[in-house]
C-alpha cells in the first residue's frame, strides 16, 4: 500500500492525450515539491518533472506537471508507442521523514 | 557525463550482510545529497536512505531502519550502503541516485540513477 495514489493503469491511442494522477495528504504533496519519473521495461527510472512542473533538459514538452492542494498530476500529450512504460510520483513526507513514491501507472498506448 | 556504477550486489543467506558501492563520475560527489532507492522484482520504487554532501546527516526509511547504514567517500568519490540482517524482503534491485536539490527533504528530486544491482536473499 503506498503512501501516494495512483491509478494502475492508463490507456489511449496514438496522438491522444493521457493524465496521470498522484494522491496525497497534506504531510506529502500538500506541503512538497512533487516529481515524476518515467520507467522503460528492464531500464533504470528516467526523470521527467521536479519541483511539481519543471523539465529537466532533454525533456519534450509533451509531458507536463501540476499540483493542486494535495493531488499532482502528469500529463502526456501526442501520446507515442515509446511512451509505454510505468510512471511514478514522488515526495517528501515530513510525518514519516521519508521519500515516497506512488505505486506506479502502467502506460499504454492503443 | 554523470555516471553512477552500482556493484556489490549479488545472492546472500537470511541474516547475512552485504556491501553495495556506487562510484560517480562525471560530477563532484561531495556537491551532492545521494539517495539509495529500491525495487523487488514486478513491484514498484521503494526510497531507502539518504545523505547529505558531507555526510553528516542520514536519513533511512522505517522498514531498514537499524539494520543498512548509508555512507559516503568524498575523496575515492563513492557512496556506499551496508546492509545487515538481510531478510528475503529485501530482495530488489537497489538503485545509487543523486539529487541536484542540495537541500535533500522536501526539495529532493533524483536526476540521475544507476543502471542498479540486483540482491537476492534467499537460502
Amino acid at each position: 500500500q503506498s503512501v501516494l495514489t495512483q491509478p494502475p493503469s492508463v490507456s489511449a491511442a496514438p496522438g491522444q492525450k493521457v493524465t496521470i494522477s498522484c494522491s496525497g495528504s497534506n504531510s506529502n504533496v500538500g506541503n512538497s515539491y512533487v516529481s515524476w519519473y518515467q520507467q522503460l521495461p528492464g531500464t533504470a527510472p528516467r526523470l521527467l518533472i521536479y519541483d511539481n512542473n519543471k523539465r529537466p533538459s532533454g525533456i519534450p514538452d509533451r509531458f507536463t506537471g501540476s499540483k493542486s492542494g494535495t493531488s499532482a498530476t502528469l500529463g502526456i500529450t501526442g501520446l507515442q508507442t515509446g511512451d509505454e512504460a510505468d510512471y511514478y510520483c514522488e515526495a517528501w513526507d515530513s510525518s514519516l521523514s521519508a521519500v515516497v513514491f506512488g505505486g506506479g501507472t502502467k502506460v499504454t498506448v492503443l | 557525463e554523470v555516471q553512477l556504477v552500482e556493484s556489490g550486489g549479488g545472492l546472500v543467506q537470511p541474516g547475512g550482510s552485504l556491501r553495495l558501492s556506487c562510484a560517480a563520475s562525471g560530477f563532484t560527489l561531495s556537491y551532492y545529497w545521494m539517495h539509495w532507492v529500491r525495487q523487488a522484482p514486478g513491484k514498484g520504487l521503494v526510497w531507502i536512505s539518504h545523505i547529505d554532501s558531507d555526510g553528516s546527516i542520514t536519513t533511512s526509511a522505517d522498514p531498514v531502519k537499524g539494520r543498512f547504514t548509508i555512507s559516503r567517500d568524498n575523496a575515492k568519490n563513492t557512496l556506499y550502503l551496508h546492509m545487515d540482517s538481510l531478510r528475503a524482503e529485501d530482495t530488489a534491485v537497489y538503485y545509487c541516485v543523486r539529487d541536484p536539490s542540495a537541500r535533500g527533504g522536501s526539495w529532493a528530486y533524483f536526476q540521475d540513477w544507476g543502471q542498479g544491482t540486483l540482491v537476492t536473499v534467499s537460502s
